[in-house]
């Protein structure tokens, strides 16, 4: 039962520009969301989250956008940097339980 | 920033055979620590959620008896994968919860263990 879905196994981007990645969930219930990012050989660590009474965070080059009405979240790189190449998890929750998981989008940014 | 550490980070055994996985924090206690599973191109699925001194909690589809995970102290947590078949070939991973702040951001994850079972 896959509550939440990364339908993107994969996004590819140049070198400052911006890198959108998508995530949709099922659960109408869940309140929490957040963001998680992987490095090969590491484990994933946390980017960044938004509330359910939010619509927007942002935290520097990273802005994390909530459609409640459409189940949709996204993450916005800018501009975005090698560095920055990474598998991104979008994750949920409801009431801070345990969490569920996306399959991930991996992000490769071009020199 | 804190760190869950896991070992092994791979693992290949023969079918039949039972494999222990470790997750230890390492500058924090943590009370409760989580097993997840991802097979390639799937989300990271929550197995079960280990309670220090208590018996884990399963998730739904989660067979108990084939993935014991025992939490006999605040840093250590362990999952054994008993009679392992080629189909429990997965990549398990590990996280502990710093009961120190909010929740998803005091989430902290191991390297992970990729199992191959022949």
């Amino acid at each position: 039962d896959q509550q939440v879905k990364q339908n993107s196994p994969s996004l590819s981007v140049q070198e400052g520009r911006i890198s959108i990645l998508n995530c949709d969930y099922t659960n109408s219930m869940f309140d929490y969301f957040l963001w998680y990012k992987k490095y090969p050989a590491e484990g994933p660590t946390f980017l960044i989250s938004i509330s359910s009474i939010k619509d927007k965070n942002e935290d520097g080059r990273f802005t994390v956008f909530l459609n409640k009405s459409a189940k949709h979240l996204s993450l916005h790189i800018v501009p975005s940097q090698p560095g920055d190449s990474a598998v991104y998890f979008c994750a949920a929750s409801v009431r801070n339980n345990d969490m569920r998981f996306g399959a991930g989008t991996r992000l490769t940014v071009k020199p | 920033g804190a760190v869950v550490s896991q070992h092994p980070s791979w693992v290949i055994c023969k079918s039949g055979t039972s494999v222990k996985i470790e997750c230890r924090s390492l500058d924090f206690q943590a009370t409760t620590m989580f097993w997840y599973r991802q097979f390639p191109k799937q989300s990271l699925m929550l197995m079960a959620t280990s309670n220090e001194g208590s018996k884990a909690t399963y998730e739904q589809g989660v067979e108990k008896d084939k993935f014991l995970i025992n939490h006999a102290s605040l840093t250590l947590s362990t999952l054994t994968v008993t009679s392992a078949h080629p189909e429990d070939s997965s990549f398990y991973i590990c996280s502990a919860r710093d009961p120190g702040g909010a929740w998803g951001e005091k989430l902290f994850f191991g390297s992970g263990t990729q199992l191959s079972v022949l």
